[in-house]
């Protein structure tokens, strides 16, 4: 059974940091392209960023650019997100997700929630 | 980056078909952008649906299917039923990154 748990999520001061992690059991995780991806309350989702195999490669989308930053452990089988400089807009759940090809995202966790707010 | 549009909701009865689109700021929609298509529903992870643009996962319903139609990409739920009430969103390839639509809202009723 594919099973992606995320944790770390919590409430957080704007400014501050917070690193999520994704624990991986049931795939080929050191095959797999993993993404991380949000949705804030009520609102639509937001791709992030991803991460190749072998940690080779990271993309990330405009506006968490130099914020956040996308990592992998492959002999943990875990994938992290370090966010930095947290605003108040990055209030949401966060998503991890395999994708196994461009975009397919066919595996999801449950999600976490971080709360930025004083 | 681009902003990827989709049609805020849609009504379809039971039985029926729905036709949900999805459009690009940059241009028209091609295999190029690998449509993906989710389905997500009230406090629940989205659900994978559509690869590639027309391609299915394993656990997709025969009554779900991709295309691409006048420089969007299309998703048609046929046989529409009520379990198919939820929010869809497609998913676009553009440059290095991926873009999520805005979602439509479909009700069955």
């Amino acid at each position: 059974e594919v099973q992606l748990v995320e944790s770390g999520g919590g409430l957080v001061q704007p400014g501050g940091s917070l690193r999520l992690s994704c624990a991986a059991s049931g795939i080929a995780f050191s095959e797999s392209w993993m993404s991380w991806v949000r949705q804030s309350p009520g609102k639509g989702l937001e791709w992030l960023a991803n991460i190749k195999e072998d940690g080779g490669v990271r993309n990330y989308v405009d506006s968490v650019r130099g914020r956040f930053t996308i990592s992998r452990d492959n002999t943990k089988n875990s994938l992290y997100l370090q966010m930095n400089g947290l605003r108040v807009e990055d209030t949401a759940v966060y998503f991890c997700a395999r994708d196994p090809s461009w975009g397919a995202h066919d595996y999801w966790g449950q999600g976490t929630l971080v709360t930025v707010s004083s | 980056q681009a902003v990827v549009t989709q049609e805020p909701s849609l009504t379809v009865s039971p039985g029926g078909t729905a036709t949900l689109t999805c459009a690009s700021s940059t241009g028209a929609v091609t295999s190029g952008s690998y449509p993906n298509w989710f389905q997500q529903k009230p406090g629940r992870a989205p659900t994978a649906l559509i690869y590639s643009t027309n391609k299915k996962h394993s656990w997709t319903p025969a009554r779900f299917s991709g295309s691409l139609l006048g420089g969007k990409a299309v998703l048609t739920l046929s046989d529409v039923r009520a379990e198919d009430e939820a929010d869809y969103y497609c998913l676009l390839h553009q440059g290095n990154a991926y873009v999520f639509g805005s979602g439509t809202k479909v009700t069955v009723l």
